[in-house]
């Protein structure tokens, strides 16, 4: 099955500072990617997703970009603010296989310092 | 829409008794999954329904988990008998598979969660 690693677990930025989070998976026939931002006692909630066929996809202040061959996807999040701070999670899915299930990262604690 | 809807928020229960877990999907989503999270394990996917067939249920992990979906509006998850190690959060997720043949699968959203504790 697919395996989803996320690095770093925890990441402290400057307000206004840009953040990037990392995945790897390992099932090359996976083909979404998508983020999702948990706040404290709260369900996740989608950011952003990337399909496999497209590179990069950005929106507002928030950009992910996949790299299919080295089968890594990235989050970027630029000018920082404090309710960015929250736990994010990325996932994949394979969408081919008929598993519709999301295999999520363990999580990257963002905070942003003021 | 009032979105994924899950009950009850918070659930304590002793050892050895029996727990079960609700879930609404968002109307005319045709795809459901639970997901257990915790500290440890972080977000797991349990078991997820298409059209209300259990498709996939290899997260589910004993016997003592078991899943419905009875119909398009309405799913459980049972756990019988709790254990302390089964206290974490569980959600409902909900997604709808468009095109043709079904073949994009949208969005998943999620519920609030249970939170259930088992003392």
């Amino acid at each position: 099955g697919e395996n989803v690693e996320q690095h770093p677990s925890t990441l402290s930025v400057q307000e206004g500072d840009s953040a990037v989070i990392k995945c790897t998976y390992s099932d090359s026939a996976s083909n979404y990617f998508p983020w999702y931002k948990q706040e404290l006692g709260k369900r996740p909630q989608l950011i952003i997703d990337i399909r496999s066929n497209v590179g990069e996809k950005k929106d507002q202040r928030i950009a992910v970009t996949l790299n299919k061959t080295a089968k890594h996807f990235s989050l970027h999040i630029t000018e920082t603010q404090p309710e960015d701070s929250a736990v994010y999670f990325c996932a994949a899915r394979d969408s081919g296989g008929g598993a519709d299930g999301l295999t999520f990262g363990k999580g990257t604690h963002l905070i942003i310092q003021p | 829409d009032a979105g994924v809807i899950q009950s009850p928020r918070h659930e304590v229960t002793e050892m050895g008794q029996e727990v079960t877990l609700r879930c609404k999907p968002i109307s005319g989503h045709n795809s459901l999954f639970w997901y257990r999270q915790t500290m440890m394990r972080g977000l797991e996917l349990l078991i997820y329904f298409n059209n209300n067939v259990p498709i996939d249920d290899s997260g589910m992990p004993e016997d003592r988990f078991s899943a419905k979906m009875p119909n398009a509006s309405f799913s459980t998850l049972k756990i019988q008998p709790s254990e302390p190690r089964d206290s974490a959060v569980y959600f409902c997720a909900s997604s709808a598979t468009t095109g043709l043949a079904g073949g994009v699968r949208e969005t998943q959203y999620f519920g609030p969660g249970t939170r259930l504790l088992v003392l």
